[in-house]
């Protein structure tokens, strides 16, 4: 499965649009980006996912380059409530490994009041 | 619509006992997993089902019994708990097993074994 490298820690002010970055340089081309949250020992919380094309929901929007090697993940407007651990996951799309997420470090969120 | 239901949610155990933890969902999904949380790291796959009946290990099953009776219930059990156990386990749910199926993770349920 790709790997994916992502900052241990960001800050952002309240209010502010976060901008979470990932870099799956390896990514194979069936291969989805996930994006999950997890909010102190919380059950993970799916937020997003996309395949080749950027995409937005409620939530968050998620921009994958062209060439699929980074995406980043972004708040429009964070709040207190936003802060989190955020998981960049690469996940493929059928065969061995489409059933589980492999859940690296992440990236502790804090947003700032 | 009540989603992934696990319990308990707290449980303290000692050396050599054994215990289920339960899980249930109501969205009708085929697949379900179990997953463990130790401090400081990401989750591991424990077991999974690809539906009623059918049952496969995955990353780290030493220790972990699971059965699939029914589509809506994916119990765990662990037969004889050891210090090492200690964590908090999480169920998760999807339609299918492919990846562009959303997993749905449960609240969680925190384990410490004395």
């Amino acid at each position: 499965d790709a790997k994916t490298t992502q900052p241990t820690s960001m800050d952002c002010a309240e209010g502010r649009a976060a901008n979470l970055p990932c870099n799956h340089s390896t990514i194979s081309g069936n291969e989805y980006v996930y994006w999950y949250r997890q909010i102190h020992s919380q059950g993970p919380q799916y937020i997003i996912h996309g395949l080749k094309n950027n995409e937005t929901n409620e939530m968050a929007s998620l921009i994958i380059t062209e060439d699929r090697k980074s995406s980043t993940l972004i708040l429009p407007h964070a709040t207190l409530r936003d802060t989190a651990v955020y998981y960049c996951i690469v996940r493929p799309g059928s065969g061995a490994g489409s059933y589980q997420l492999t859940f690296g470090k992440g990236t502790k969120l804090s947003v700032i009041p | 619509n009540a989603g992934v239901t696990q319990t308990p949610k707290f449980q303290v155990l000692k050396t050599g006992q054994s215990m289920t933890l339960q899980c249930a969902q109501d969205m009708n999904h085929e697949y379900m997993s179990w997953y463990r949380q130790d401090p400081g790291m990401g989750l591991r796959l424990i077991h999974y089902s690809v539906g009623a009946g059918i049952t496969d290990q995955g990353e780290v099953p030493n220790g972990y019994n699971v059965s699939r009776s029914t589509t809506e219930d994916f119990p765990l059990r662990l037969l004889s708990a050891a210090p090492s156990q200690t964590s908090v386990y999480f169920c998760a749910s999807s339609g299918g097993a492919s990846g562009a199926n959303v997993l749905t993770f449960g609240a969680g349920s925190r384990l410490t074994v004395l």
